[in-house]
């Protein structure tokens, strides 16, 4: 079946780095566009990152512009996000989700479990 | 960047009652590329409505959606207990921008 997997998540100090990884399986990972999404605790969902399927084009929220990067690894059927500089509030759920079909423009149609970051001193 | 803003805050309502949720955006959203998301405590969101009138796959038809521009609708004819959730709906005609969700609770 169609599955997302995240890792990475941890509880790390403000300034430093983090990489999570989502593992796709049960589908063709390398025609399908990605998200990361996250959640603070209590809060709404806020998306963080875009990519295309061949990782040729992508976006960034406003609010990790700069310092999070959304990468890809088509031979593992891996997605990642390297974050950096990581803030208070970055602290939340982040979930990878899978594009509905192959434009960029599409809506997240499998979601994974969700990984937590935890940002605190 | 294209804001959503959804209402009401908290729908108060029986199983068996008709929900009507409203999300609206600060600007046209292009092609209708507006969804919505359905989540329970503890779990992923779950795509339920996209294109702002298509049900997802597996989506049960007492959900529908409407609406087009900068006005869009989620109707769930009659409430089942599993449908007490958060509510989220989404543009991605322009960004990704999530609105900040309705309760459905039980009454």
């Amino acid at each position: 079946q169609v599955q997302l997997v995240e890792s990475g998540g941890g509880v790390v100090q403000p300034g430093m780095s983090l990489r999570l990884s989502c593992a796709a399986s049960g589908f063709t990972f390398s025609i399908s566009g990605m998200y990361w999404v996250r959640q603070a605790p209590g809060k709404g969902l806020e998306w963080v990152a875009v990519i295309s399927y061949d990782g040729s084009n992508n976006h960034y929220a406003d609010s990790v512009k700069g310092r999070f990067t959304i990468s890809r690894d088509n031979s593992k059927d891996t997605l990642y996000l390297q974050m950096s500089s990581l803030r208070v509030e970055d602290t939340a759920v982040y979930y990878c989700a899978k594009k509905k079909s192959g434009t960029y423009y599409e809506p997240c149609d499998v979601w994974g479990q969700g990984t937590m970051v935890t940002v605190s001193s | 960047e294209i804001v959503l803003t959804q209402s009401p805050g908290t729908l108060s309502l029986s199983p068996g009652e008709r929900a009507t949720l409203s999300c609206r955006a600060s600007q046209t959203v292009s092609s209708s590329y507006l969804a919505w998301y359905q989540q329970k405590p503890g779990q992923a969101p779950r795509l339920l409505i996209y294109g702002a009138s298509s049900r997802a796959t597996g989506i049960p038809d007492r959900f529908s959606g409407s609406g087009s521009g900068t006005d869009f609708t989620l109707t769930i004819s009659r409430l089942e207990p599993e449908d007490f959730a958060v509510y989220y709906c989404q543009q991605y005609g322009s960004s990704f921008t999530f609105g900040p969700g309705t309760k459905v609770d039980i009454k």
